[in-house]
């Protein structure tokens, strides 16, 4: 069974720019989160989707972050424009049942 | 609001020598608690799940217990593959989405 697929694996930008980050979850899974990860915490949960419906994004900073989910598979999550506070790495994961399966992140560094 | 600490921070020990980490957590209705744990660059794999105080999972040299305030990691005998961050979370009654709330996590070094 392949796992969630994440891109980029490393981003490195300027404050004041933009950036986009994709993932395709495990076949079959109807549920798809977005974590942020900063150095030295656990994950926070920015939104999740139920097939391509929201049904939390109470954390995500809506006045700079926004996230997508067209029919259902693929997601892609966007910061326009990026603060130096940011910096993070980005964790997709996806869920059958309890158990969340995560990707290997993309790590966001911004100067 | 749901709360999860997570101690100690670090961990060092020697191959062989058994210890414990704790998750302790503050949620309305629990509907679960969940042990992940997460290598350098890498995303966070799932190890257990507990539903009511008593129960207990085991996996290999890790076990995990529940209380109704707290949940113990026990680690018999590591290795130093065991090497990593463990990290508990919980899903509370509270949110109708059932999010997970993380803990900042304890990172274990096992020294050969």
């Amino acid at each position: 069974e392949a796992g969630v697929a994440q891109s980029p694996r490393y981003k490195i930008i300027e404050k004041r720019q933009s950036v986009a980050f994709w993932c395709n979850p495990i076949s079959g899974h109807a549920t798809l989160y977005w974590y942020q990860q900063i150095l030295g915490q656990g994950p926070k949960l920015l939104i999740q989707f139920q097939n391509n419906g929201v049904v939390d994004d109470s954390q995500l900073p809506k006045d700079r972050f926004s996230a997508e989910r067209l029919k259902g598979v693929d997601s892609t999550l966007k910061i326009q424009p990026a603060k130096l506070e940011d910096s993070a790495v980005y964790l997709c994961a996806s869920s059958r049942n309890e158990k969340l399966f995560f990707g290997s992140g993309t790590q966001l560094s911004v100067l | 609001e749901d709360q999860v600490t997570q101690s100690p921070e670090a961990l060092r020990l020697q191959e062989g020598e058994s210890s414990s980490l704790n998750c302790s957590y503050t949620v309305s209705g629990l509907r679960g608690l969940f042990w992940y744990r997460q290598d350098p660059g890498k995303g966070p794999e799932f190890l257990f799940t507990l539903y009511s105080a008593g129960e207990e999972k085991e996996k290999e040299r890790l076990k995990a217990t529940l209380t109704k305030k707290e949940s113990f990691l026990h680690i018999t005998a590591p290795k130093p593959e065991d090497s990593a961050t463990y990290l508990c979370a919980v899903k509370g009654g509270s949110s109708n989405t059932g999010k997970l709330i993380f803990g900042q996590g304890t990172t274990l070094q096992v020294k050969p």
